[in-house]
């Protein structure tokens, strides 16, 4: 069964903190990994991942994957209290047109 | 603009009623999608769509049906064989060549009283 895996769960931290969030993968027919954004309704995208060893960076976001341990992180440097919202990893299974979610990490970031 | 819109924002419906969810896009994509979240979970794909009239069961297609009659319009029907209907229901929309990349609508949450 293809399975996507976050850690931690939940996570507070101060404006200022610095943050990895991790997302593991046990899939049959890996493409793409995906990180969202979800503050309140709809997720936003993040990042694609493909290749390993590739970080993509965005202002204070980054992130990387490693095909070969099969997992991603995603850092967040000087988190403000905007950054708080659920953070979604996702898998896209290649042949198929399917998205296999982890459970998210919910971030919260206190002033 | 372009975009997804999902109707109603919040829904509330006795036990035993079917309920139809809306969702529209002008994105022009051929895929659409609908998925469903429970607090504390991951998105869990219910129906898709590639094509006018065509759609394919996801991995909770119980107890759902959709249409899609119209490439712009893919709505989702809560039917009452649908055990634990409450949850936050969120349709997105792709382009058939990249399905990786996903768009998604604000969502509807339905509450069954």
């Amino acid at each position: 069964e293809d399975k996507v895996v976050q850690s931690p769960l939940s996570l507070v931290v101060h404006e200022g903190d610095t943050v990895t969030l991790n997302c593991s993968y046990e899939v049959t027919n890996f493409r793409s990994l995906l990180w969202y954004k979800q503050e309140k309704k709809a997720p936003t995208f993040l990042f694609m991942l493909t290749s390993s060893g590739i970080e993509k960076k965005s202002g204070r976001l980054s992130s990387i994957l490693d095909k070969k341990e099969l997992f991603s992180i995603l850092n967040i440097t000087a988190t403000q209290t905007g950054d708080s919202a659920v953070y979604l990893c996702a898998v896209h299974l290649g042949g198929s047109e399917k998205l296999v979610f982890g459970k998210g990490t919910k971030l919260t970031v206190n002033p | 603009d372009g975009g997804i819109t999902q109707s109603p924002k919040y829904l509330f419906r006795k036990e035993g009623q079917n309920v139809t969810l809306s969702c529209e896009q002008n994105l022009n994509h051929d895929a659409m999608y609908w998925y469903r979240q429970d607090p504390g979970q991951g998105l869990r794909l219910i129906y898709y769509s590639q094509i006018v009239n065509d759609f394919q069961k996801g991995d909770i297609a119980e107890g759902y049906s959709v249409s899609r009659e119209k490439k712009e319009s893919f709505p989702l029907t809560v039917t009452s064989a649908q055990k634990n209907p409450t949850a936050f229901y969120l349709c997105a929309s792709s382009t058939t060549d990249r399905p990786d990349t996903q768009y998604f609508g604000p969502g509807t949450r339905l509450t069954v009283l």
